[in-house]
């Protein structure tokens, strides 16, 4: 089993839908979790960190749910420019903090 | 404050040649990751290195790579006697190494074997 694991989508979304999607983790000691955006051909860059009480930022929801061992990133009122991959990382202590990163999912915004 | 610094931003090298990746990493961050990127496929962990210490090598490749991140200086990712299936993006991100910390990526080394 990946330590993290996220569904490659795509996710078809017209202009103006609101679009979630989850990322889940195996090893219960995961320590902190972020996400990330890549668009075509360029470098990662970080979108939001997650808190374990959720976090906003615009548009942007991210939930934690220990219990059950995944993240969740949540798109409102999605724009054309929200098209790109979106990267579940999550940093595990144990193992030096060393980030692991999800195979992404990719979201597509169509007009 | 600079961010992540890779270069070269695109190398071609011919087979058999060998491909030197530099990534200098943000002020204050002393832990390096390197990911490989193939077209149309996701981030490949290959590396993570602490300064003069490698912490996890797990997704380097057996033989031909290797990767050191010296006292001084960027860290370096080697690819020696390169072969057309070594053309990718490879990245390098940074972090203070510290649990809660994010990582920062550079724009990557497009390398290119003909």
């Amino acid at each position: 089993r990946k330590e993290v694991e996220q569904d490659p989508g795509p996710f078809n979304v017209p202009e103006g839908a609101t679009v979630a999607f989850n990322c889940t983790y195996s090893n219960s000691a995961s320590q902190s979790f972020f996400w990330y955006r890549q668009d075509c051909r360029k470098e990662p860059k970080l979108l939001m960190s997650v808190y374990s009480s959720g976090n906003e930022d615009g548009r942007f929801t991210a939930q934690l749910n220990r219990a059950s061992q995944y993240i969740s990133l949540l798109i409102r009122d999605s724009k054309l420019s929200d098209s790109a991959t979106y990267l579940c990382v999550v940093n595990i202590k144990a193992a030096g903090n060393k980030l692991t990163f999800g195979g992404g999912t990719r979201v597509l915004v169509k007009p | 404050n600079a961010g992540v610094m890779q270069n070269p931003r695109h190398l071609v090298r011919r087979r058999g040649q060998e491909a030197r990746l530099r990534c200098s990493p943000m002020k204050g961050h002393s832990h390096v990751y390197w990911y490989r990127q193939l077209p149309e496929e996701g981030l490949k962990f290959m590396v993570y290195l602490q300064k003069e210490n490698i912490i996890d090598e797990s997704g380097m490749p057996k033989e031909r790579f290797s990767a050191e991140f010296p006292k001084e200086g960027p860290s370096i990712l080697r690819i020696q006697q390169v072969v057309r299936g070594d053309s990718a993006a490879y990245f390098c991100a940074s972090s203070q190494g510290r649990g809660n910390t994010e990582a920062f990526f550079g724009q990557g080394t497009r390398l290119t074997v003909v």
